[in-house]
C-alpha cells in the first residue's frame, strides 16, 4: 500500500514567492496533520483535519499560512508570501479514525528552502 | 497542558551497547504513548507503541513500558547497531480534544562501529 505522499520533496524559493506543498493520506485515513520540524523548534504541529474539517489551526503561525482539505485524498499547505524562517521540513501525516491508539503515518516531508 | 520531556542528546554509543533514552510526560487524559524513530534525510516511522498502563511496546529489538505510577515510557534496547542511528521522539495521544501526536524534542542517537 501507498503511504502517505508529499510533494514537492524538496524545494528552493525566493522570499515573496508563494510556495504550495501537496499531500495526499493513505486511502482510507480520516484524520490529516500538517507538521512543521526546524532545528529550533522541533516538531510543530501547524494544523489538524478531521474528515475534511479543520480541526485545530492553532499553530500556523501566521496569516501567511493557509491549509486546505478539499477532499479525503488531497491537502494542501500554502504559503505566500514566503520569508527565510519559514525555511524547514514540513510533514503531512494522517490516521484511521480519531482514536487516540491509533498509528499516525507520516509522509517523506517537503524540505523547504526560502533565500 | 499535555507535554513529553525527553532526555538530551545526542548519545553515544558503540556497536552492542545497552541504551535507554528517558521519556517523561505530563497528560490531562489517559494517554497512548509512542517512539517515533527519523533517520538521515527521512520522514518519522513508528517504532513502537502502548495503549494502557504496564503495556510493554516492542519491536526491532526495542522495547519501552508504559508506567503510569512514573509517568514515563523509557526506551530500551539490549545491544544497539550502527544502523540504529537516528533521532528517536517521544509522543503522545490522548483520546480527549483532539487527539493529537504531541511530540518530544527528539533524542539523536549516534552508534559507532
Amino acid at each position: 500500500d501507498a503511504g502517505v505522499i508529499q510533494s514537492p520533496r524538496h524545494e528552493v524559493t525566493e522570499m515573496g514567492q508563494e510556495v504550495t506543498l501537496r499531500c495526499k493520506p493513505i486511502s482510507g485515513h480520516n484524520s490529516l496533520f500538517w507538521y512543521r520540524q526546524t532545528m529550533m523548534r522541533g516538531l510543530e504541529l501547524l494544523i489538524y483535519f478531521n474528515n475534511n474539517v479543520p480541526i485545530d489551526d492553532s499553530g500556523m503561525p501566521e496569516d501567511r499560512f493557509s491549509a486546505k482539505m478539499p477532499n479525503a485524498s488531497f491537502s494542501t499547505l500554502k504559503i505566500q508570501p514566503s520569508e527565510p524562517r519559514d525555511s524547514a521540513v514540513y510533514f503531512c501525516a494522517s490516521r484511521w479514525d480519531s482514536s487516540s491508539g491509533n498509528t499516525i503515518y507520516f509522509g517523506e516531508g517537503s524540505w523547504l528552502t526560502v533565500v | 497542558g499535555d507535554s513529553v520531556t525527553q532526555m538530551e542528546g545526542p548519545v553515544t554509543l558503540s556497536e552492542e551497547a545497552f541504551l535507554t533514552i528517558n521519556c517523561t510526560y505530563t497528560a490531562t487524559g489517559y494517554p497512548s504513548l509512542f517512539w517515533y524513530v527519523q533517520y538521515p534525510g527521512e520522514g518519522l516511522q513508528l517504532l513502537l507503541k502502548a495503549t494502557k498502563a504496564d503495556d510493554k511496546g516492542s519491536n526491532k529489538g526495542f522495547e519501552a513500558t508504559y508506567r503510569k505510577e512514573t509517568t514515563s515510557f523509557h526506551l530500551e534496547k539490549g545491544s544497539v547497531q550502527v544502523s540504529d542511528s537516528a533521532v528517536y521522539f517521544c509522543a503522545l495521544s490522548v483520546d480527549t480534544g483532539f487527539q493529537k501526536l504531541v511530540f518530544g524534542t527528539g533524542t539523536r542517537l549516534l552508534v559507532s562501529p
